[in-house]
């Protein structure tokens, strides 16, 4: 079974401030593994993905965050936030293959001020 | 571009009720997958469905039901309603072999009173 740790339940910071989100996960197994944004009373929003390659993605609205197999880390990084990037943040992983199911982390509350 | 369509987007019951849900994935995705996110809560897996066969089952009550038919859409019923049934629930959708990424819908907020 795969789990997903997010230490960071808020993290409040002031617009155009770099910031980071932490999250680490745990898998006996190969995972791909993802971060999602949810804005009040929307869906959920890939903002990038971890397949295999390159350890550093990079994803929509200036998002990237680095692959690290040897500390089991994906955390997501922002060099400077807007306004509109406050949102609940989730990290998930899944088994590689087909048709595998999402665990989220408990997600990440980002309180961008100015 | 097309996204996953999710009916009805609120629904508002009372205890012991039923309740059907609805889902439409983006055209020629093969998989669909529920999820249920509480308040304030991550979204839990419920169930999913490859290719009309369900792949996989999560913490699912018995009272809760679904299939998939053969337009690939999906149906979530759900009977007996308790108050603790009230949450948001998801569809969402892939494709195999391109690589596990899943395509959420708007979600439908179930409210039981």
């Amino acid at each position: 079974a795969q789990s997903v740790t997010q230490l960071d339940s808020q993290v409040p910071v002031f617009e155009e401030a770099p910031v980071e989100l932490r999250c680490n996960y745990s898998s006996s197994v190969s995972v791909y593994l993802f971060w999602y944004v949810q804005y009040p009373n929307q869906g959920l929003q890939l903002l990038l993905k971890y397949l295999s390659g390159s350890t550093l993605v990079k994803g929509i609205n200036g998002f990237e965050a680095e692959f690290n197999k040897s500390q089991t880390s994906f955390h997501l990084r922002k060099p400077s936030v807007h306004i509109s990037d406050t949102a609940e943040y989730f990290c998930a992983v899944s088994r590689t293959g087909t048709a595998s199911k999402l665990t989220f982390g408990t997600g990440t509350r980002l309180q961008v001020t100015l | 571009a097309a996204g996953v369509i999710q009916s009805p987007r609120h629904l508002i019951k009372e205890k012991r009720e039923t309740a059907t849900l609805k889902c439409y994935p983006i055209p020629r995705h093969d998989t669909v997958y529920w999820y249920q996110q509480g308040p304030g809560q991550d979204p839990q897996f419920l169930i999913s469905f490859y290719e009309k066969m369900q792949s996989d089952k999560g913490s699912i009550p018995d009272r809760f039901s679904a299939q998939q038919f053969s337009d690939y859409h999906s149906e979530l019923n759900m009977s007996s309603l308790e108050l603790g049934d009230s949450a948001l629930y998801f569809c969402a959708s892939s494709r195999a072999g391109r690589g596990g990424e899943q395509f959420f819908g708007p979600g439908t907020r179930l409210t039981v009173l």
